[in-house]
């Protein structure tokens, strides 16, 4: 059973704070994906991943950076939080392929007061 | 670049009645299409895809290149089948984009 887990659940953090947010997959996948999901503009994705060491940029990376040392564990760093970044964050995995089945977690719920 | 639009916000019906999510996708290439659903306090999960030309909960989607559509269809809603649904496409470079979604309720 594939798991993608995501370090907390819930996150409150203060404007201006770096913040990491941590993915790690079990099933050995090469894609990662960051996206965050917010009612009416649905899942954005920020950053994705297909190697160790390799990221590529999504649609909204303004804010945001991310590491891939290792193939398990996909983080997404926010350099200086901000109140627009209070969201509902998802980390997902697959295997490489265009018609593979993305994973996700469980999603993380960061509000930055 | 490549996009995936999802027109309606919600869609409400009546359990027994045909149910129709639409979904239209632009891709200079050949994307790979999905329908993703995500119930109540449950993650996001694949419900299929168009490769592999299943049924899956009774649900169908068939990609329509020449509209570049892939609406989701079911002829019989369930009161279960109230969710949210995401439209997705995957690209050569293995960019997975979504769509906004659509959020079925189905009343008895």
């Amino acid at each position: 059973d594939v798991k993608v887990t995501q370090s907390s659940r819930y996150l409150v953090k203060r404007t201006g704070e770096k913040v990491f947010l941590e993915c790690v997959q079990d099933m050995d996948h090469e894609n990662m994906f960051w996206y965050r999901q917010d009612p009416g503009l649905g899942l954005r994705l920020i950053y994705f991943s297909y190697d160790v060491k390799m990221k590529e940029k999504g649609d909204i990376p303004e804010g945001y950076s991310v590491s891939r040392e290792k193939k398990e564990r996909f983080s997404l760093i926010l350099e200086s939080a901000s109140t627009n970044q209070t969201s509902m964050y998802l980390c997902a995995s697959s295997r490489p392929g265009m018609n593979t089945e993305a994973f996700f977690g469980q999603g993380t719920r960061l509000t930055v007061v | 670049a490549q996009r995936v639009t999802q027109p309606e916000k919600l869609l409400s019906v009546f359990k027994g009645a045909p149910v129709e999510l639409k979904c239209n996708y632009s891709y200079s290439g050949s994307p790979e299409l999905f329908w993703y659903v995500q119930y109540s306090r449950q993650r996001l999960q694949l419900l299929l895809r168009h490769i592999s030309r299943e049924s899956i909960k009774g649900f169908t989607a068939d990609l329509n290149k020449g509209e570049t559509s892939f609406h989701l269809k079911k002829p019989f809603a369930q009161e279960e089948d109230s969710a949210m649904y995401y439209c997705a496409l995957s690209g050569s470079n293995y960019k997975l984009t979504f769509g906004k979604g659509t959020l079925l309720t189905v009343n008895p």
